[in-house]
């Protein structure tokens, strides 16, 4: 069964500030694996979208990078704003068997960036 | 284009009352989904659709039926709710199962049941 692990589950920091954020899954069986940015009491926006034979994409100040053999993706922020404050949530989509629509959510980190 | 859209947005009911929520799409999409949110539990998925007429189960489907009986619409019921279905609940879409199948979510349907 996929597992997906969200590092730290918070994190503060000052604006300005070039940022981190990690995903890792158990199973390296995936089609792709997608981050999402949430506000509180929102829906889920999708930020970047990695197919399994891509190692990054970069979106604006984002830029998300795929390591599918060691079972781990990263976001990184740069030049952090209080507007990027949200909860992050890093998903993967399996590929084996009836596995293969369905995400596998990660808890979230959730993010403030203190002006 | 409205993307992914729920009704309601907030419902408070009773034990052993009843329920669907409403979610449709005008994204032409295949695919369709119901997650619950629970804090500490992340997103579980509770049903799917993979096309018009068709349902699954996910991770946590017991409590709850759904139907998809237009394309656009995917309902989910609650045929005898318990306070542990205290939850948000959000559905989504994607296109049909391909390397990219990138998921599109509503805004969620918040839910408590006393």
């Amino acid at each position: 069964k996929q597992e997906v692990t969200q590092i730290p589950a918070a994190l503060s920091v000052p604006e300005g500030e070039n940022l981190v954020l990690n995903c890792s899954f158990t199973d390296s069986a995936i089609y792709n694996l997608q981050w999402f940015r949430q506000d509180p009491g929102k829906g889920l926006t999708s930020l970047l979208l990695i197919q399994s034979s891509q190692r990054e994409q970069t979106s604006g100040r984002l830029n998300a990078s795929l390591d599918k053999s060691s079972g781990r993706s990263t976001l990184y922020i740069a030049a952090s704003q209080p507007g990027d404050s949200a909860t992050y949530l890093c998903a993967v989509r399996g590929n084996s068997g009836g596995s293969n629509y369905k995400l596998t959510f990660g808890k979230g980190t959730l993010l403030t960036v203190n002006p | 284009n409205a993307g992914v859209t729920q009704t309601p947005k907030f419902r408070v009911l009773k034990t052993g009352q009843s329920m669907t929520l409403l979610c449709a799409q005008d994204m032409n999409h295949e695919y369709m989904y119901w997650y619950r949110q629970d804090p500490g539990m992340g997103l579980r998925l509770i049903h799917y659709s993979v096309g018009e007429g068709t349902t699954a189960k996910g991770e946590v489907p017991d409590g709850y039926n759904v139907s998809r009986l237009k394309k656009q619409n995917f309902l989910l019921g609650l045929e005898s709710a318990a306070p542990s279905q205290t939850s948000v609940y959000f559905c989504a879409s994607s296109y049909l199962a391909s390397s990219y199948n990138e998921q599109f979510f509503g805004p969620g349907t918040r839910l408590t049941v006393l």
